[in-house]
């Protein structure tokens, strides 16, 4: 079964550069939520996208934006990067929206490296 | 908000017999709590979960219960294998947060051959 694409799955930038993670929902999904995981720690929620509208926001910081285009994929765009920023970033699909309870699927995550 | 904890931090058990880990979490609105597998490098992959209408839920050798009332829910790996050695991270749905999941800060299983 097709699953969640994240690409690059390394990156590596210098403080102060700009990233772009982008993510491929499971065909069909029309839900995407984007986290950030510290070594050793849990997922931390960013930031969600239902049918291409911003529906949560977490603890993302101002330096960080993202958007759901019209074929489902998304793209969280990282600017002045901090050292603090490395980290994984996964994100997660599911069908559905507001009020529903709907298995979420990570992909593999993208590892961001800040020197 | 929603706060998931999550026990014990680390659980060494022998390959064949059952781990047990164990969560609760605060918001008594959240009534979806899947269970996640992380392998070192890998994506959390989602192997279980449970609604809150629902008391237990198995699939082959792993089960999850929930006790709504008490506000907790674990998760049962039975005649474990050296496969299932993992981090296992528990979470629940955050209803008020489009469904965005609050996650325990997750269990390290070594399953020991």
């Amino acid at each position: 079964a097709a699953g969640v694409i994240q690409s690059p799955r390394h990156l590596i930038k210098e403080k102060r550069e700009t990233a772009t993670l982008k993510c491929y929902p499971i065909p069909r999904h029309d839900t995407v939520y984007w986290y950030q995981q510290g070594p050793g720690q849990d997922p931390q929620f960013l930031i969600s996208f239902y049918e291409k509208m911003q529906s949560d926001k977490g603890s993302i910081p101002d330096r960080f934006s993202a958007q759901q285009f019209s074929d489902y994929h998304s793209e969280l765009n990282m600017s002045s990067l901090e050292l603090g920023d490395s980290a994984l970033y996964f994100c997660a699909s599911s069908l559905g929206g507001r009020g529903t309870d709907y298995e979420q699927y990570f992909g593999p995550g993208t590892r961001l490296t800040v020197t | 908000g929603e706060n998931v904890e999550q026990h014990p931090s680390t659980l060494s058990v022998q390959e064949g017999d059952s781990a047990v880990i164990k969560c609760t979490y605060s918001d008594s609105a959240s009534n979806y709590f899947p269970w996640y597998k992380q392998e070192l490098g890998k994506g959390p992959q989602l192997i279980i979960d449970i609604r809150s209408n629902v008391g237990e839920k198995k699939d082959q050798r792993i089960a999850v219960t929930l006790n709504k009332t008490a506000k907790h829910f674990s998760l049962h790996i039975t005649e474990t294998q050296p496969e299932d050695s993992a981090v296992y991270f528990c979470a629940a749905s955050i209803k008020r947060g489009n469904n965005r999941l609050a996650f325990g800060k997750g269990n390290q299983v070594v399953v020991i051959p």
